[in-house]
């Protein structure tokens, strides 16, 4: 069985422009859910998405945006970036939405200068 | 609103010792709580779970009970390893009649365990 993967590990971008993260969920799961995590800080809940539709979202502003396609894989869109957006990304995908456990990805570290 | 707060770190003990790593909690209806641990560099790990009330989830050797007395899911193991050596992050997600699987996060927790 396949865990939760997600590509790319690093980048490296300049403020102001944009990014696109990806996450393969794992098998069976059919939802998937974004948090960012700042360098020794807790993740932060960005989003859920369930069935292609999303499911709720935490405080982040409307350029932080996703998709989640038929076979479940997501992606996450970041545009006009800023140098607080420096952070891990990490998305954590389940068998179903609700209190359900979560399981994450190795994420992707991202650094904007 | 929910949320989850952990013991300041860091956390130094030598190797054998006894660990604890407090957790409590805020939240309404009756969450799920988990301990997540993250090695340096990688993603987080599901280390155990409770999803009621006296449930002790277990796994490695380490344990964790939740208490809904006093809003707690400490997290213990009785002898430390230079492997245990991570930060550790408790965290709730809301439980029946929610349609929504947010895990709340505490800040975390770092172990360094010497030899």
């Amino acid at each position: 069985e396949t865990g939760v993967t997600q590509s790319p590990t690093h980048l490296i971008k300049t403020r102001g422009q944009q990014v696109t993260l990806r996450c393969s969920s794992q098998s069976g799961h059919n939802t998937v859910s974004w948090y960012q995590q700042a360098l020794g800080q807790g993740p932060q809940f960005i989003f859920q998405y369930y069935r292609e539709e999303e499911n709720g979202r935490g405080n982040f502003p409307p350029r932080f945006s996703g998709l989640q396609f038929p076979n479940y894989s997501s992606e996450l869109n970041v545009n006009a970036l800023e140098l607080d957006d420096s952070a891990l990304y990490l998305c954590a995908s389940s068998p179903k939405t609700g209190a359900d456990t979560q399981y994450f990805g190795p994420g992707t570290r991202l650094t904007v200068l | 609103g929910d949320s989850v707060t952990q013991m300041e770190g860091p956390v130094t003990l030598s190797e054998e010792a006894f660990l604890t790593i407090n957790c409590t909690y805020t939240a309404t209806g009756y969450p799920s709580l988990f301990w997540y641990v993250q090695y340096p560099g990688e993603g987080l790990q599901l280390l155990l779970k409770a999803t009621k009330a006296d449930d002790k989830g277990s796994n490695k050797g380490f344990e964790a009970t939740y208490r809904k007395e006093t809003t707690s899911f400490h997290l213990e193991k009785g002898s430390v390893q230079v492997s245990d050596s991570a930060v550790y992050f408790c965290a709730l997600i809301r439980g029946r009649g929610s349609t929504l699987g947010r895990l709340y996060f505490g800040r975390g927790t770092q172990l360094t365990v010497w030899p």
